[in-house]
């Protein structure tokens, strides 16, 4: 079994500042690990995936994410939040053709 | 090929009516996914097909739900008897043949509200 925990079900940062989004995940296995964004009413867009190779992930839009497996951890960081980057995020992990999602935190961009 | 593609858009129901949902995946993707989200939550998995064979069902599919995907290719969902805790946004994913691990690309949900 495998669970993936979002540490902060919100974040809100200025315009121009550093992004860091919690992820936690719990697996018997080594998952493969993603994060997706989700605008307003619109689908999942995959921003960056680990599969076990370089430990860190560079992403779409800037952002990127370290895998450190002796934390158990996966956060998203980007270094200057655009006010484009304010949606909801979740973290995934994957193994043997399943996916389980984090329950998500909405990242909100101050002018 | 412009990703995948839902249809409807959104969709208001009265309650005891049936809805059906289409899901149109990439053409070389031969996985496709159901999620269903509810407000707050992340998706939660409801079926997927590796081609027309649906090969896992979620306990959260009741027997008012059905799936199909007749040709391998684009997928249905039907609610029957729709009830208001049916009402959330439902997802369509597709991927390769290596599955999640691969990921998914999303579709832009279907909104479903029943009244």
């Amino acid at each position: 079994a495998q669970s993936v925990t979002q540490l902060d079900s919100h974040v809100s940062v200025s315009e121009g500042t550093p992004v860091l989004l919690r992820c936690n995940y719990s697996s018997s296995y080594s998952p493969s690990l993603f994060w997706y964004v989700q605008h307003p009413n619109k689908g999942l867009q995959l921003l960056l995936k680990y599969t076990s190779a370089a430990t860190l992930v560079k992403g779409i839009n800037g952002f990127e994410a370290e895998f450190k497996k002796s934390e158990t951890s996966f956060h998203l960081t980007k270094p200057s939040a655009h006010m484009s980057d304010a949606a909801e995020y979740f973290c995934v992990a994957a193994f043997a053709g399943k996916s389980t999602f984090g329950d998500g935190t909405t990242l909100t961009v101050k002018p | 090929d412009t990703g995948v593609s839902q249809d409807p858009r959104h969709k208001i129901t009265k309650r005891g009516q049936n809805v059906t949902f289409r899901c149109d995946p990439i053409s070389e993707h031969n996985r496709l996914y159901w999620y269903r989200q509810t407000l707050g939550q992340g998706p939660e998995f409801l079926t997927y097909f590796q081609n027309e064979a649906q090969l896992e069902k979620s306990r959260l599919l009741s027997d008012r739900f059905s799936a199909e995907r007749p040709k391998g290719s684009f997928s249905t969902l039907e609610i029957q008897r729709t009830e208001q805790g049916d009402s959330a946004m439902y997802l369509c994913a597709s991927s390769l043949a290596s599955g999640a691990e691969a990921g998914y690309t999303f579709g832009s949900g279907t909104r479903l509200t029943v009244v």
